[in-house]
């Protein structure tokens, strides 16, 4: 059965902190993975991956893909409390499969 | 503007009355898909249609129907709706293909069902 996984489901830092997600899959059919921002409203594009080793950099995040241990990380450096929200990974071949997602709350 | 349109955003309905959740796009994307999400399980792919008259099932199909006649638009139908689709759902879209182009997510929908 496809699934992807995502660790830690939840996370609690302080503004100025540096946090790594993690997500792992396992999947017949992959061409990329994808990681997605979502607060109180609909999911926003951050990263799509499909070569390992390369990173990808937007600023304060940046994303790097392994496919040979089939896994993906999400860095934040430098929190602000507008990165509070669920960051969702997933796999994508024509189907989409997401993780639970992370919930990171950022206090000041 | 650019956008991905759901209506009704908001829809209590009881067991068994047939409804359908309509989603457009004006941005002449060819893949369109359907999601639901509920707590702790994520994003969950309900359909997906690589272009007009092309439609394949997800991770959970049962329960839902869709139609793609028009490239713009691709309802969501729910024959005989029961509590446990009661959820919030999301239509998306992407120029080409889910795993080459960004998907651009529209406002969602609360269904409940009593």
């Amino acid at each position: 059965e496809d699934k992807v996984v995502q660790s830690p489901l939840s996370l609690v830092v302080h503004e100025g902190d540096t946090v790594t997600l993690n997500c792992s899959y396992e999947v017949t059919n992959f061409r990329s993975l994808l990681w997605y921002k979502q607060e109180k409203k609909a999911p926003t594009f951050l990263f799509m991956l499909t070569s390992s080793g390369i990173e990808k950099k937007s600023g304060r995040l940046s994303s790097i893909l392994d496919k040979k241990e089939l896994f993906s990380i999400l860095n934040i450096t430098a929190t602000q409390t507008g990165d509070s929200a669920i960051y969702l990974c997933g796999t994508s071949y024509d189907k989409v499969i997401f993780g639970p997602g992370t919930s990171l709350s950022v206090i000041p | 503007e650019a956008q991905v349109t759901q209506n009704p955003r908001y829809l209590i309905t009881v067991t068994g009355k047939k409804l359908t959740v309509t989603c457009s796009q004006n941005m002449n994307h060819e893949y369109m898909s359907w999601y639901r999400q509920d707590p702790g399980l994520g994003l969950r792919q309900i359909y997906y249609s690589m272009n007009v008259e092309v439609t394949d099932k997800g991770d959970v199909p049962e329960g839902y129907k869709v139609s793609r006649k028009e490239k713009r638009n691709f309802p969501l139908i729910l024959e005989s709706p029961s509590p446990n689709q009661t959820s919030l759902y999301f239509c998306a879209s992407s120029f080409y293909r889910a795993d080459t182009d960004t998907q651009y997510f529209g406002p969602g929908t609360r269904l409940t069902v009593l």
